[in-house]
């Protein structure tokens, strides 16, 4: 069975440029999160989606920051405009329902320079 | 205040011997779970295990236990057997049911399998 699918897997980019990260969640799961590794501050929330619907992004940084999920097989994460501080590794996960297990997907290295 | 506390940021232990790694957890909400992922090399997030937070026994899978003391707050990881490949990073998470799908995750700790 397919599990969560993130593309692209790295990405370097140059400060100002938008980017944009995707993510397809396990089939049949209908909550998708992303979340944000650095090493400074660990893994953390951005935002988190049920039945397509944002619940709760209390952990999107600023409005630089946006998410989206039309469908529930895709979603986006985009930074626009990038800066240096941005350079982390994004992950999506996906779960049956809010309160079930989630599953992550390999993530995406974004290096801003 | 941390609400989830790994206070081992490294650890090793002989291959074939059993090692915990901790993790003691703050909340107010009844209703919660714990969670322990590992974090290989290669940076992918595996999930290993879950808790409830009404669970009457410990949770097991394979060689992976959890020591759930909720009195105290703990739920430690238990890996019997150590291999080679279980040489990773370490994440507990817990998420509070109240506050939705939200996991928190702790700082993680590096375990080194020695030969």
């Amino acid at each position: 069975d397919a599990g969560v699918i993130q593309s692209p897997r790295h990405e370097v980019t140059e400060m100002g440029q938008e980017v944009t990260l995707r993510c397809k969640p396990i089939s049949g799961h209908n909550s998708l999160f992303w979340y944000r590794q650095t090493m400074m501050r660990g893994l953390e929330l951005l935002i988190y989606f049920n039945n397509n619907v944002p619940i709760d992004d209390s952990g999107m940084p600023e409005d630089r920051f946006s998410a989206k999920m039309p469908n529930a097989s895709f979603s986006t994460l985009k930074i626009q405009p990038s800066e240096p501080r941005d350079s982390a590794v994004y992950f999506c996960a996906s779960s049956l329902g809010g309160r079930e297990t989630q599953y992550f997907g390999p993530g995406t290295r974004l290096l801003v320079l | 205040a941390q609400k989830i506390t790994q206070t081992q940021p490294g650890m090793f232990v002989q291959e074939k011997e059993a090692v915990t790694l901790d993790c003691t957890y703050d909340t107010s909400d009844p209703s919660y779970g714990l969670f322990w992922y590992k974090q290989p090399s290669s940076g992918e997030m595996i999930f290993l295990i879950y808790q409830g937070s009404y669970d009457q026994q410990n949770a097991t899978e394979g060689r992976y236990s959890l020591n759930f003391q909720k009195a105290r707050k703990s739920a430690n990881l238990v890996i019997s057997a150590s291999q080679l490949g279980d040489s990773a990073m370490y994440f507990c998470a817990m998420r509070e049911f109240n506050q939705g799908g939200k996991l928190i995750f702790g700082q993680g700790t590096e375990l080194s399998v020695k030969p």
